[in-house]
């Protein structure tokens, strides 16, 4: 069974950074895109980011380019999200989900959530 | 960016009935690279459809896709109980990647 499970989401203020985490099972890591996601208190989703299989490309929303960065680490199954700058529009629960056809996102995390005030 | 809209925004229905969604595209989606996901209150969204009319695995038939370019549609044939959710469909013909702001199916 998939599973994936986000940590590292706190209260911080305007200008902080933080880094989340995501540890992923029960499929084989490196041979999948991974993602992150993002969903307002009471909105829609967002799509944050995108890392390949081995880690060689990225992509970012406009939003959280320049910003954010995604890595991975396929010899611990994880996934990770440093965000820097952040912004009290960043404030959401971020979901890291695996791509599906690079693009789909066919399995999810429950989330962590990141709350980004003074 | 492909900008994506959901109508209707609500839709009130009886368990039984149809329920039809509807996401148009601001500009063609590439291979019909759309899918759509239900989203209960609480939990994490869930693949319902991908590549416009492709069901994910374990999604029972009565959810079907289809439409192509800019106008795709998600059908229930007949809600259960279990079905009512907030649904959005989401692009994933251009590298960035984008969902629609969602339709909830509530129940009437």
């Amino acid at each position: 069974e998939v599973q994936l499970v986000e940590s590292g989401g706190v209260v911080v203020q305007p200008g902080g950074s933080l880094r989340l985490s995501c540890a992923a099972s029960g499929f084989t890591f490196d041979d999948y895109t991974m993602h992150w996601v993002r969903q307002a208190p009471g909105k829609g989703l967002e799509w944050v980011s995108l890392i390949s299989w081995d880690g060689g490309s990225t992509y970012y929303a406009d939003s959280v380019k320049g910003r954010f960065t995604i890595s991975r680490d396929n010899s611990k199954n994880s996934l990770y999200l440093q965000m820097n700058s952040l912004r009290t529009e960043d404030t959401a629960l971020y979901y890291c989900a695996k791509g599906f056809l690079v693009g789909v996102f066919d399995n999810w995390g429950q989330g962590t959530l990141v709350t980004v005030s003074s | 960016e492909i900008v994506l809209t959901q109508s209707p925004a609500t839709l009130s229905l009886s368990p039984g009935e149809r329920a039809t969604l509807s996401c148009g595209a601001s500009q063609s989606v590439s291979s019909s690279y759309l899918a759509w996901y239900q989203q209960k209150p609480g939990l994490a969204p869930r693949l319902l459809i991908y590549d416009a009319s492709s069901r994910a695995t374990g999604i029972p038939d009565r959810f079907s896709g289809s439409g192509s370019g800019t106008d795709f549609t998600l059908t229930i044939s007949r809600l259960e109980p279990e079905d009512f959710a907030v649904y959005y469909c989401q692009q994933y013909g251009s590298s960035s990647w984008t969902f629609g702001q969602g339709t909830k199916v509530e129940i009437k």
